[in-house]
């Protein structure tokens, strides 16, 4: 069955320090891959997307995510975490329709 | 250019009542989701629209249902609310081809007594 895990579902970081957060999937077929963001009280917005090439992908407030084929992971990362990014965040998987699967999510929390 | 807008933004129903949600996709937008939102279920696709035809659905029961009109509007019902209903309900827009990046609504946030 096609699921999406996110096996962290609370990280604290000091703000400056560098972020990891965890995606794997289980997808049979060639996965779309996103990770959204979600503030509270708000929707989701679109961090970046992996569909094909280059499996190192840049998306905006300066994160990145690896696709790691031979891993099913799709790991989101940020090398110098700033207050205004506590949030919860979502990795999903697609396959070309809009149907996606999420994850259940994890929430990041910034120390001062 | 103006986001996905939901209305309302709140609601209160009480059991066995039934509630209609509404969505304004992007302009330019033909394809309209839906997802359902809970603490306990996390965020699980309901329906997809797409130029006013129901291109893909979840697994959920028929309380649930959807349309979309020829503007790319779009509305969501659910009939006979439960309890287990209330939750955080998300549209997204999008374009043309399902490698077009959704955006997302604000949300109805749906709480049943």
């Amino acid at each position: 069955a096609q699921s999406v895990t996110q096996p962290d579902i609370h990280i604290t970081v000091s703000e400056g320090a560098s972020l990891e957060l965890r995606c794997n999937y289980s997808y049979g077929a060639t996965p779309y891959l996103f990770w959204y963001v979600q503030s509270p009280g708000q929707g989701l917005q679109l961090l970046l997307k992996y569909f094909s090439g280059d499996t190192l992908v840049q998306g905006i407030k300066g994160f990145e995510a690896e696709f790691k084929r031979s891993q099913s992971s799709f790991n989101l990362r940020k090398p110098s975490v700033h207050w205004s990014d506590a949030a919860e965040y979502f990795c999903a998987v697609g396959s070309g329709t809009y149907k996606y699967i999420f994850g259940t999510g994890t929430r990041l929390k910034v120390l001062a | 250019k103006a986001g996905v807008t939901q209305t309302p933004r709140y609601l209160i129903k009480t059991r066995g009542q039934q509630v209609t949600l509404s969505c304004s996709p992007i302009s330019g937008h033909r394809s309209v989701s839906w997802y359902q939102q809970t603490p306990g279920q996390g965020l699980q696709f309901l329906f997809e629209y797409f130029s006013e035809t129901q291109r893909n659905k979840g697994n959920f029961p028929g309380r649930f249902s959807g349309r979309q009109f020829s503007n790319s509007r779009s509305e969501m019902n659910v009939s006979t609310l439960e309890l287990g209903d209330s939750a955080l309900y998300l549209c997204a827009s999008a374009g043309l081809a399902g490698t077009d990046t959704q955006y997302f609504g604000p949300g109805t946030r749906l709480t049943v007594l």
